[in-house]
């Protein structure tokens, strides 16, 4: 069965420093998402993105952020300038579709990346 | 804003008992989507059951079925004949239909005992 995958599992990296998280997402998905969830909290909506640009982020999302399809395959999230509050584990979804369609609207989830801002 | 909770922050049964995990939410809207999704201790997180506001039958996979009571916004979980390989985390979802976003709640982390 199709899954999604994410790279690496758990990244380490100094405050002020970039880091870029991959997702690979089900091949024929046409939605994808990125996921947040800090230690003992809740999974946070990050973004939305379909056909080649964002569609829907939430207010975590600021200009620190930014997402990129850069192939047919690989589905990025780049953090420019890490801050300690970004240690979370960032979670890749994707799905056919957002809209109402039968079972379109389901998100499939990555394994997730453990990013430790030191 | 939506809003999901879940009320046990932890839940322990012994191997064949059947549990219920609770679920609640606040929401304005009249169509939307409500799931569960586990979440192993190898982290992926799975989506075990769905179901749509407008369908008035609960839905059912397996040994895992749901009390949707749309008047009073609830959405419990109820595991049949409960396995070790049922112990994960347990997080209820909504969606907006139309929308991307799935709102979650904190998790109930289910730990079934041989």
């Amino acid at each position: 069965e199709p899954e999604v995958t994410q790279t690496p599992s758990h990244q380490v990296t100094q405050m002020g420093q970039e880091v870029i998280l991959r997702c690979v997402p089900i091949s024929n998905h046409l939605y994808f998402y990125w996921y947040r969830q800090i230690l003992g909290q809740k999974v946070e909506f990050l973004v939305s993105f379909y056909n080649n640009e964002i569609s829907e982020k939430s207010e975590i999302f600021d200009d620190q952020f930014s997402v990129e399809r850069p192939d047919g395959s690989n589905f990025t999230l780049k953090i420019r300038s890490t801050k300690l509050e970004d240690s979370a584990m960032y979670f890749c979804a994707s799905s056919y579709s957002g809209t109402s369609g039968r079972l379109g609207y389901e998100q499939y989830f990555g394994p997730g990346t453990r990013l430790t801002v030191t | 804003a939506q809003t999901v909770t879940q009320s046990q922050p932890e839940m322990s049964v012994q191997e064949a008992e059947t549990v219920t995990l609770s679920c609640t939410y606040d929401t304005s809207e009249s169509n939307y989507y409500l799931f569960w999704y586990k979440q192993p201790p190898s982290r992926q997180m799975i989506l075990v059951i769905r179901q749509e506001a407008y369908k008035q039958q609960n839905a059912t996979e397996n040994r895992f079925s749901v009390n949707f009571q749309k008047a009073a916004k609830s959405f419990s979980l109820k595991i049949s004949d409960s396995q070790l390989g049922d112990t994960a985390m347990y997080f209820c979802a909504f969606m907006k239909r139309g929308a991307q976003k799935l709102v979650f709640g904190q998790g109930t982390r289910l730990t079934i005992n041989p």
